[in-house]
């Protein structure tokens, strides 16, 4: 039973294009995250969500929208897609409290934008 | 803001040598310290983690890392390391602020094990 989930795996797209990548946990966490690790394998946290609510909002363009239909996921839409924008992004669910603010990352989705 | 430093971008390693990785962090307050690794090709998976009491904690696969308070370092260690242990390991820092919480990574390092 995997945790944390993420499809596509690969994802190869031509510049312009939209695409999503979806994310689902079984772990019943309140919050969500988005990551992105760049070329260099630096991870940023982009968004975060806590029960469908945006807590986070690092500064990522707005051609970046996560989607929470509910508590259990958490999509990420990429409107007008950029060669910069090739990397691999991570998903991750943690439940918010004293000793329980571990993340538990997805296998993340390798995105190539050509 | 806290933040997280890896001195080492790279160690190279013999097999069933020992292995310190170092990380420093800057946070005003007790911070909430983890390492995680991550394998080639593979998502994040999580090593060990400090929040509070005892400064040395053990985690899965023989590592365990020391808190230092006063040195602002949460160190990994493994006494001896196994082929599969050669991949990326990330510190990082927690911290919350109400229903903010943001976990910031160090840059990484990467441990190559030569047989």
């Amino acid at each position: 039973d995997t945790a944390v989930s993420q499809t596509p795996k690969y994802l190869v797209t031509q510049m312009g294009n939209d695409k999503s990548i979806k994310c689902e946990q079984n772990l019943g966490h309140d919050t969500m995250y988005w990551y992105k690790q760049d070329s260099k394998k630096f991870l940023k946290i982009m968004f975060s969500y806590n029960n469908k609510e945006l807590i986070i909002n690092e500064t990522v363009p707005n051609r970046f929208s996560p989607k929470s239909p509910d508590k259990a996921h958490l999509n990420l839409h990429i409107n007008s897609l950029e060669l910069g924008d090739s990397a691999v992004y991570f998903c991750a669910s943690s439940h918010p409290g004293q000793g329980l603010d571990t993340q538990y990352f997805g296998p993340g989705t390798r995105l190539t934008v050509l | 803001a806290q933040s997280v430093t890896q001195p080492d971008i790279h160690i190279t390693v013999s097999e069933g040598a020992s292995l310190e990785l170092r990380c420093n962090y800057s946070y005003g307050a007790t911070p909430y310290l983890f390492w995680y690794v991550q394998s080639p090709g593979q998502g994040l998976q999580l090593l060990l983690k400090y929040f509070s009491g005892d400064t040395l904690v053990q985690g899965i696969k023989g590592f365990e890392a020391e808190f230092k308070r006063s040195q602002s370092s949460f160190n990994l260690r493994k006494p001896s390391v196994h082929w599969s242990d050669a991949a990326e390991y990330f510190c990082a820092v927690g911290a919350r602020r109400g229903n903010d919480y943001k976990l910031s990574f160090g840059a990484g390092t990467t441990v190559t094990v030569r047989a």
